[in-house]
């Protein structure tokens, strides 16, 4: 089961910066937490993850609150070809290298709808 | 050049068939898998596998078998084909145990009829 939480949709004005909330209230100390994103009818993307630090790369933000309980995925100029679903996933690294090193589970995401 | 293939990308068949899918990745990651996607859309791991370990979903029936032939290659052996077993189905590898994200392949649609 999922361990995360997220509102099933969300819309977002062409230009305007999307902020995705994800609540992971049982989140343990290893856990990273990951997004990912699955445009219609391809494979999930991976867009970011981070531990307890905030993490930006080229594609997005991500913002994780001091008891790491929650974060916010920020994309900061969302375009129409960002209409998605993101998925919010906490996993932990094992630490060795077997296959079960950590395993994404995905829920059922935010609904993107970027609006021109 | 594409970091995750799977072929084919669309396959029909009969109930009661066998058939594979194929998946190969030139990142030169360690663990591979392969997730189910069904009408409902949601995402579920299948296995996970590298050279060491195969992990299996206990929630997938034995007619579902993984197979690699070397590290690249992982590929999705079904037998006795049901209805129930239509949806798509995605292909992804990591670099083992580093926390990194997962490179998933475009996917191959099965529907059997």
């Amino acid at each position: 089961d999922a361990k995360t939480t997220q509102p099933p949709s969300m819309d977002c004005a062409e230009g305007r910066a999307a902020n995705l909330p994800c609540n992971h209230s049982t989140i343990s100390g290893n856990e990273y937490v990951y997004w990912y994103r699955q445009i219609h009818s391809q494979g999930p993307q991976y867009i970011i993850h981070g531990l307890k630090n905030n993490e930006t790369n080229e594609m997005a933000s991500l913002i994780i609150t001091e008891d790491r309980k929650s974060s916010t995925l920020i994309l900061p100029h969302a375009t129409l070809r960002d209409t998605a679903v993101y998925y919010c996933i906490v996993s932990a690294p094992s630490s060795y290298s077997g296959a079960g090193s950590y395993q994404l589970t995905f829920g059922k995401g935010t609904k993107l709808s970027v609006i021109p | 050049d594409t970091a995750v293939s799977q072929t084919p990308k669309y396959l029909v068949t009969q109930m009661g068939n066998d058939k594979s899918i194929k998946c190969e990745q030139n990142l030169g990651h360690d663990t591979m898998y392969w997730y189910k996607q069904d009408s409902k859309k949601f995402l579920k791991i299948m296995f996970s596998y590298n050279n060491k370990e195969l992990i299996i979903n206990e929630t997938v029936p034995n007619r579902f078998s993984p197979k690699s032939p070397d590290k690249a290659h992982l590929n999705l052996h079904i037998n006795s084909l049901e209805l129930g077993d239509s949806a798509v189905y995605f292909c992804a590898s990591s670099p083992s145990g580093r926390g990194v994200g997962y490179t998933f392949g475009s996917g191959t649609r099965l529907t059997v009829v």
